[in-house]
């Protein structure tokens, strides 16, 4: 079955400090890729997102990931965290056969301290 | 403003009791799905639903239950037959294509009394 792996279930940052989380996933086809999260209270949303392309991608607030193939890897990185991006963050990738069921990581929990 | 809306926010089930979270959607979205949350697992797929009438189990659809008779809506209902239904469950709704792309609302705690 496929799967998705996030390596670091709790990190703690200082402020200013730069940012990477792991993300590897099980399956050999095309995939799309995609990070959500969920800050304190809100919503879950999506941060950003891989289809095709450039395999650098760039999301809302600095956040950045990168696709690497070989690696079935899709790293979440920020170069200086803020306070407010304490939150969960969430690996999840579609398969590109059938009905595009996304599959969730089982996340990383972000506490940025001031 | 357009989203999914559930409630009620916290759900408490007694046992043997089945109970019922509500999802609605102004989205025009034609898939809505279920998932539950718990600590250090992620979300995991209960049961989806690509169009009106038809819905799918998902990996842990197991006493849960569900229905789509309007598009708008699609309510789980936790049955007795979960024996461990205390989670925080979300739902969310997409276009069909790309699927990946899922818009949820603000979730559900439930808790046993």
């Amino acid at each position: 079955a496929q799967s998705v792996s996030q390596h670091n279930h709790h990190v703690i940052l200082s402020e200013a400090a730069s940012l990477e989380l792991g993300c590897n996933y099980s399956y050999g086809g095309t995939v799309n890729l995609f990070w959500y999260v969920q800050y304190p209270g809100q919503h879950l949303q999506l941060l950003l997102k891989y289809f095709s392309g450039d395999p650098l991608v760039k999301g809302i607030k600095g956040f950045e990931a990168e696709f690497i193939k070989s690696k079935f890897s899709f790293n979440l990185r920020k170069p200086s965290v803020q306070w407010s991006d304490t939150a969960e963050y969430f690996c999840a990738v579609t398969m590109n056969t059938g009905f595009q069921k996304l599959v969730f990581g089982t996340g990383t929990r972000l506490l940025v301290s001031p | 403003d357009g989203g999914i809306t559930q409630s009620p926010k916290y759900l408490f089930r007694k046992e043997g009791q089945n109970v019922t979270l509500s999802c609605e959607q102004n989205l025009n979205h034609d898939a809505m799905y279920w998932y539950r949350q718990d600590p250090g697992q992620g979300l995991r797929l209960i049961y989806y639903s690509q169009i009106v009438n038809d819905f799918q189990k998902g990996d842990i659809a197991e006493g849960y239950s569900v229905s789509r008779e309007k598009k708008e809506s699609f309510p789980l209902t936790v049955t007795s037959a979960q024996k461990n239904p205390t989670a925080f469950y979300l739902c969310a709704s997409s276009m069909e294509v790309p699927a990946g792309i899922q818009y949820f609302g603000a979730g559900t705690r439930l808790s046993v009394l």
